[in-house]
This record gives C-alpha cells, sequence and structure tokens, in this order.
C-alpha cells in the first residue's frame, strides 16, 4: 500500500465548476500538509500549506485536512481554463524534511 | 528574483554512460533538495543538502547516484552508470531554512536513458 493515494484523474470539469481534489494516506506521523500544481513542463508550484488539521482559505483555493480520517482535500471555487494543470499532493512528519508525493491529479477546465 | 535553474532540461544517453544533473537553487537558500519522478510513478524524494552538507541521502537509489554541493551553492547529481530504470525527471528544489514547507521547485531535467 502507497502511503499517500491520490486519484490520477484525468478530472475534466466545466468553466466556473467547483473542483474537489482528494488524498488519502496511511502514516499518522504526518503534520505537514500541502498541494502543489504543476503545469506541462513545469516543476510543482506550491498553492496551499496547512498545518495539522482544519481548513485554509486562499482566494479560490480551499485546503482541508481530517487527521482522525486520513484525508485531506483541496477545493477550487469559479474555476477556469488557467486552472488546468496537474494538482498534487504532498505531506511530511515532524522535523522530517522528506515530503510524501501523491501521483497527481490532472485537471482540465473546459471553457 | 531568479527562481531554481536546472541543466539540462533533457538528456538523452545510453545505457551505461555517464550523466551529470546540474541545480542552481534560489540565492541563500540553504536546503537544497533533489527528487525523481520515474514515468507513471510519483515523485520521490533522493536527498537533502543543508549548505554543502547532505543532511538526508536516504532517497538515493543506489550508489550509481552521486550527489554534491559543494561551496553550499549548486548542486550536481551524477549517475554513473545509467541504467534504463533510471529515466525520468529530475527535479531540484530550494527553500531558507526557515521554511521547510515553502520549497521553490525547478523545471526539473528529463532524463532519457536508451
Amino acid at each position: 500500500q502507497k502511503e499517500v493515494e491520490q486519484d490520477p484523474g484525468p478530472l475534466s470539469v466545466p468553466e466556473g465548476a467547483i473542483v474537489s481534489l482528494n488524498c488519502t494516506y496511511s502514516n499518522s506521523a504526518f503534520q505537514y500538509f500541502m498541494w502543489y500544481r504543476q503545469y506541462s513542463r513545469k516543476g510543482p508550484e506550491l498553492l496551499m500549506y496547512t498545518y495539522s488539521s482544519g481548513n485554509k482559505e486562499d482566494g479560490r483555493f480551499t485546503a482541508q485536512v481530517d487527521k482522525s480520517s486520513k484525508y485531506i482535500s483541496l477545493f477550487i471555487r469559479d474555476s477556469q481554463p488557467s486552472d488546468s494543470a496537474t494538482y498534487l499532493c504532498a505531506m511530511r512528519s515532524y522535523n522530517n524534511n522528506d515530503m510524501r508525493f501523491g501521483a497527481g491529479t490532472r485537471l482540465t477546465v473546459k471553457p | 528574483e531568479a527562481g531554481v535553474t536546472q541543466f539540462p532540461s533533457h538528456s538523452v544517453i545510453e545505457k551505461g554512460q555517464t550523466v551529470t544533473l546540474r541545480c542552481d537553487p534560489i540565492s541563500g537558500h540553504d536546503n537544497l533538495y533533489w527528487y525523481r519522478r520515474v514515468m507513471g510513478k510519483e515523485i520521490k524524494f533522493l536527498l537533502h543538502f543543508v549548505k554543502e552538507s547532505k543532511q538526508d541521502e536516504s532517497g538515493m537509489p543506489n550508489n550509481r547516484f552521486l550527489a554534491e554541493r559543494t561551496g553550499g551553492t549548486y548542486s550536481t547529481l551524477k549517475v554513473q552508470p545509467a541504467e534504463l530504470e533510471d529515466s525520468g525527471v529530475y527535479f531540484c528544489a530550494s527553500t531558507p531554512g526557515h521554511r521547510p514547507d515553502t520549497q521553490y521547485f525547478g523545471p526539473g531535467t528529463r532524463l532519457t536513458v536508451l
């Protein structure tokens, strides 16, 4: 079993839709949770960073962490064609810089 | 401010050859990381430098891989001899010491071993 599971998609939605991206994990030691966006032929770009459980909002993006269920989510409101990219979840434990990544979900937002 | 740069962007070599990948982190970033993504798999950690010292190299797959960071600036990752399974995209990331989760990634080097 992988430490981090992420549905690779692909996921296709119309412009303006709410997008929900999710990851599950098995290591209860994970404390820091990140979402990265990666455009084609580019490196991952940090979108959201959350420590422990709870919600964090930044513009159209909301990250949720439920440590009891070992489940994290990223919501994108009013999705735009420019949001089309691969979204990667990543996480690590305290005092350990070795990040574990999900496989990434490829998202396409159609105009 | 210049971002993390990597060179080359793409390398095609034959099995048994040697390849050296280079990463230039953001100026002033003491922490430098190497990651690899093999086709169809997730990005995996290879190693972590703090300045010129290897902090954690637990992700290095075998002794054919050698990473260096002389002087604590740029880093190189050498694969010698390359094998078919080494093909993938190699990413470098850097971060200031006080923000370990704000990792800035380079565009990656796509390595193809034939």
